[in-house]
Parts: C-alpha cells; structure tokens; sequence
C-alpha cells in the first residue's frame, strides 16, 4: 500500500509569493491533516480535512489555507509568504481522524523563503 | 489537551532494551497515549498507540500505567537505526495531535 505523496519535495520563493502544496492521502483515508515544523517551535498542527470540510484548525493566520477534494486529496496554500514561512510541512492522512485511528506522514515538503 | 514531559535525550547499547518515559499527569479518560518517532529530514513514523491497556506490535510494547498518568516505549532490541527522536503524544478523539519536544534517542555501538 503506498504512503501519504507530498508534492513538491522542496520549494524555494520569495517573500509576498504565495505558494500551494499538494498532499495524496493513503487510499481509503479520509482524514487530511497539516503540519508546520521548525527548529524553533517544532511541530505545530495547522488545519484538519475530512470529507472536503475543514474539521479542526489550530492556531494560524489565515494566509493559511486548505481544501480537500472529492478523492480525499488535499492541497494547503500559503498567501503572501512572510521569511517565518521557511518550514518543513507535514501532512498525515488516517481513516476517519478518530483518536484511535493513527495518522500516517508523508516525508513532507521544505518550504523556503529568500 | 493534556500535556506530556520526556527526557530531552538518552543513550542506549546496540541490542539492549530502550525504555523511553513519557510523563502525562493531566490525562483524561477518552485520551489515547501514542509514540511516533523522526529521523532527520523524514516525516514522523507512527509507532504505537493504546488507551489503557499494555500493546505490543512488531516495532515496540507500550506500557501505560494503571492510574495512566505514565507510560512506557520499549524497542526490545535497540539497533543503531533505532536513533531518532521520539515523541509521546496523548490525543482526545476527534483532535489533533500537538507534539512536544521529544526525546532524542542515540543507539551506540
């Protein structure tokens, strides 16, 4: 069974770009949901998917946004991209995003901002 | 959402057991406990997860104590790509899962 594809890899803009980031979810899941990490404030939850509706979001501008398709696939957008943005991006896919349900990463994509 | 404490590191022998502790005083009832791990530039790997009882798979055991405010990761046998960070993390239904610093884990020969 292949694993949670995150495209691109790598990515480098400038700032006041904006950017989007795609995520291809395990198949059979329907869960979506991002990450950002950085050397300094780790992993931080950024927006939770499940059936193309926003179910949970954590604590992040709103330059940060998502959607999910029909196919469960999702894709998470950076609007006006601030030096900060520069971060590894997760997203992790499960069944249905129930507590019992473990989230799956991709390997990510590491934003970078000139 | 209740919070967890880890040590920031700790070492182990190639081939002994890793005993990794995570400290979750504030949890509740409906709130599982689970271990995922990171190797550098890799996305986290799910390890293990449980509510209340002990779980083993083929990766690890979880030992969750019976008040639940503790738990326990072993790697039986701890080999040098074992070396990781490990993250405890104890998420409600329905939530995401905020992940603290972790615990970096060096597997020595």
């Amino acid at each position: 069974k292949a694993g949670v594809t995150q495209t691109p890899r790598y990515l480098i803009k400038t700032r006041g770009q904006q950017v989007t980031l795609s995520c291809s979810p395990i198949s059979g899941h329907r869960s979506v949901s991002w990450y950002q990490q950085t050397p300094g404030q780790g992993l931080q939850f950024l927006f939770e998917y499940f059936s193309e509706t926003q179910r949970n979001k954590g604590n992040f501008p709103g330059r940060f946004s998502g959607r999910q398709f029909s196919n469960s696939r999702s894709e998470m957008n950076v609007s006006t991209l601030e030096l900060g943005d520069s971060a590894l991006y997760l997203c992790a896919s499960s069944l249905d995003g129930g507590g019992n349900q473990p989230q799956h990463f991709g390997d990510g994509t590491r934003l970078s901002i000139l | 959402d209740a919070k967890t404490t880890q040590p920031p590191s700790m070492d182990c022998a190639e081939g002994r057991a890793a005993n990794l502790p995570c400290n979750h005083s504030t949890i509740s009832g409906n709130e599982y406990v689970y271990w995922y791990r990171q190797i550098h530039s890799q996305g986290p790997q799910y390890i293990i997860h449980g509510l209340k009882n002990n779980e083993t798979n083929e990766m690890a055991s979880l030992i969750i104590t019976e008040d639940r405010k503790s738990s326990t990761l072993i790697l039986p046998h701890a080999t040098l790509r074992d070396t990781a960070v490990y993250y405890c993390i104890v998420r409600r239904i329905n939530n995401d899962m905020r992940f603290g610093a972790g615990t970096r884990l060096t597997v020595k020969p």
